[in-house]
């Protein structure tokens, strides 16, 4: 109930292209959902965050999509670029929680 | 650029070594944590200090030992430490030690090397 399922492990996309990264998750208790990303030899930097009563987040290229109902959401990257070739985890925490649970990671390839 | 800063970047260490993880913050937070990161994995709690108490210990070994001098200061004191214990070690804070929309900022981590 504490995981924070992601996919894909892996992904490689063309520059101008969409990027898209899934997670799920089953405590219905979360309620703050941020994405992390790292590049090789960095700390996981928060990228963009949402809480469940919205319904999407908008950053520059960088959007959440979450669907409370399906316990799911997802990080869209709109015109892919090779700068944003990192590694992608999304997390998710309770107010009242111990931990930020975090996803395995999606390895992000793009491709010039 | 990340408000967390950790000395030293790299370190290598033999089995028998004592040595210290160091990190600072200048945000105001009161709640600091480590994580340790092996390659292509999440970060994994350790430890988390709320206003600089200990308040989290995720059953890590006693050859790990934090301390935390004051609101600003987080160390990781080492000792007899394995090569399984070569990772990157991430120091982080936030505002409070509640997670729900308290944004955890990360320092850039410090690579260990047991030999």
């Amino acid at each position: 109930q504490q995981q924070v399922k992601q996919s894909p492990q892996s992904l490689i996309v063309q520059k101008g292209g969409i990027s898209i990264i899934n997670c799920a998750y089953e405590n219905t208790a979360f309620d703050y959902f941020p994405w992390y990303q790292q590049f090789p030899g960095k700390g996981p930097a928060l990228l963009i965050a949402i809480r469940p009563d919205v319904s999407e987040k908008k950053e520059g290229r960088f959007t959440i999509s979450f669907n409370k109902s399906a316990k799911q959401f997802s990080l869209h990257i709109m015109d892919s670029q090779p700068g944003d070739s990192a590694t992608y985890f999304c997390a998710a925490s309770t107010q009242a929680g111990t931990a930020l649970i975090f996803g395995k990671g999606t390895t992000l390839s793009v491709s010039s | 650029d990340t408000e967390v800063t950790q000395t030293p970047k790299h370190l290598v260490m033999g089995m028998t070594n004592k040595k210290s993880l160091k990190c600072e913050q200048h945000m105001g937070h009161r709640a600091m944590y480590w994580y340790k990161q092996k390659a292509k994995k999440p970060p994994e709690l350790m430890f988390v200090y709320s206003y600089e108490k200990l308040s989290i210990n995720e059953s890590v070994p006693s050859r790990f030992s934090p301390e935390c001098p004051n609101s600003s200061l987080l160390n990781l004191h080492l000792h007899a430490l394995q090569p399984e214990d070569s990772a990157l070690y991430l120091c982080a804070s936030s505002k409070e030690r509640s997670y729900s929309g308290n944004t955890i900022y990360f320092g850039e981590g410090s690579w260990l090397t047991v030999v």
